[in-house]
């Protein structure tokens, strides 16, 4: 089993909408969470920590159910310059585990 | 944003070749990182190193030689390799300690020919 699990997408919305992305982990002992931006041929850029039970940032918020072993990032008001791969990160005791990432798409 | 540069940005290289891939930061971070990523897969760690110490080997093959001369600096040494291991090589810096984020430098996209 994947340390961290996404839907690979790709998500196709119109600008304006409200999209959400879900990521889960396998380790019950995770301490932190992370949202990363990678657009193509580009490296991950951090878009949103989580370390408590979620954060909001602007049109970004982040969700974390640590029981159920889920993280969510929820994009409000998607703008055309918010289509990239969203990487979803957990931090197991200093050591980083990526998911493959969920792929956005928002269309005029 | 420098906050971690990388060069060079592009490589190709022949199996028999031997070159190096080269990583700094500027942050001031006390941890160096480096990644693998294949088309459609999950960034793969392949090396740590905390304070100049390499604290993390993820069963890399040897054709992949790591070196951090001090905190700042991180190189990838590269000999004999396959056309299997041509991906984006990303070099990540962070701070250790509680809520640790890792900052990513631009990568180097490799083709081996």
């Amino acid at each position: 089993r994947k340390e961290v699990e996404q839907d690979p997408g790709p998500f196709n919305v119109p600008e304006g909408a409200t999209v959400a992305f879900n990521c889960t982990h396998s380790n019950s002992a995770s301490q932190s969470f992370f949202w990363y931006r990678q657009d193509c041929r580009k490296e991950p850029k951090l878009l949103m920590s989580v370390y408590s039970s979620g954060n909001e940032d602007g049109r970004f918020t982040a969700q974390l159910n640590r029981a159920s072993q889920y993280i969510s990032l929820l994009i409000r008001d998607s703008k055309l310059s918010d289509s990239a791969t969203y990487l979803c990160v957990v931090d197991n005791f200093n050591k980083f585990y990526f998911g493959s990432g969920t792929k956005l798409n928002v269309k005029p | 944003e420098t906050g971690v540069t990388q060069t060079p940005r592009h490589l190709v290289m022949g199996m028999t070749n031997k070159k190096s891939l080269k990583c700094e930061q500027h942050l001031g971070h006390n941890a160096m990182y480096w990644y693998k990523q294949s088309a459609k897969k999950p960034l793969e760690l392949m090396f740590v190193y905390n304070f100049k110490e390499q604290t993390e080997n993820n069963s890399v093959p040897s054709r992949f030689s790591p070196e951090c001369p001090n905190s700042s600096h991180l190189f990838l040494h590269l000999h004999t390799l396959q056309p299997e291991d041509s991906a984006l090589y990303l070099c990540a810096s962070s701070q250790r300690g509680p809520q640790e984020t890792q900052y990513f430098g631009p990568g180097t996209r490799l083709l081996v020919l």
